[in-house]
């Protein structure tokens, strides 16, 4: 079973503070995505990393592929209110003696930013 | 283009009831996941529908039920309804290629109340 852990588990800080949460892993995937989701909406997607030690940048967010493809980051430049929400990392992988990729997510960072 | 549609938004069932829950994927999509979401737990796979087959499934007992349409449209069911099925119920669209990097397009969710 492949298991997704994300630290912290909460994290509230003032607006301009830089951040950075984690998801961790012992399994390898294939991928890794970072979704983020708002009160009372579904999941979105922020980004998508495939190769170990990818990174990519997204205007004030920063996301890593560990070089193993077991973990990744995410980190936040001066934060703002706008960025509150429940972060979660998703790794893909392949169905046990299927064709198809499955996602397992994380439970996920909520993130309180304070103006 | 409309996004993924889910109703009711919310309701609320007292045990032993059953439940019925809709989504309506984004037009050209052919795979429909649930997920099941917790504060405890976080985002739980239920199953996947592609072209009206059920393709993967997560693990929950057979109260829950899923099933989808020709025109891609899935519906899940939940019988004899316990306290702990109190959640947030998402559904997920994709293209359903079925490769690592395939993007979830949620729902906003419905929120079902046990009492």
């Amino acid at each position: 079973t492949q298991l997704l852990e994300q630290s912290p588990q909460f994290l509230s800080i003032q607006e301009g503070e830089n951040l950075t949460v984690y998801c961790n892993s012992s399994s390898v995937f294939s991928s890794l995505q970072w979704y983020r989701q708002e009160p009372g909406e579904g999941p979105v997607l922020l980004v998508t990393v495939v190769t170990g030690g990818e990174v990519k940048k997204l205007k004030r967010l920063t996301f890593q592929f560990g070089d193993a493809r077991k973990d990744s980051s995410l980190h936040i430049t001066a934060a703002q209110p706008g960025d509150t929400g429940l972060y979660l990392c998703a790794g893909a992988g392949l169905w046990s003696g299927g064709s198809n990729y499955k996602l397992t997510f994380g439970k996920g960072t909520l993130l309180t930013v304070n103006p | 283009k409309a996004g993924v549609t889910q109703t009711p938004r919310y309701l609320i069932k007292t045990r032993g009831q059953q439940v019925t829950l809709s989504c309506s994927p984004i037009s050209g999509h052919r795979s429909v996941s649930w997920y099941q979401q917790t504060p405890g737990q976080g985002l739980q796979f239920l199953f996947e529908y592609f072209s009206e087959t059920q393709r993967n499934k997560g693990n929950f007992p057979g109260r829950f039920s899923g099933r989808q349409f020709s025109n891609s449209r899935s519906e899940m069911n939940v019988s004899t309804l316990e306290l702990g099925d109190s959640a947030l119920y998402l559904c997920a669209s994709t293209h359903g290629r079925g490769g690592p990097t395939g993007e979830l397009f949620f729902g906003e969710g419905s929120r079902l109340t046990v009492l």
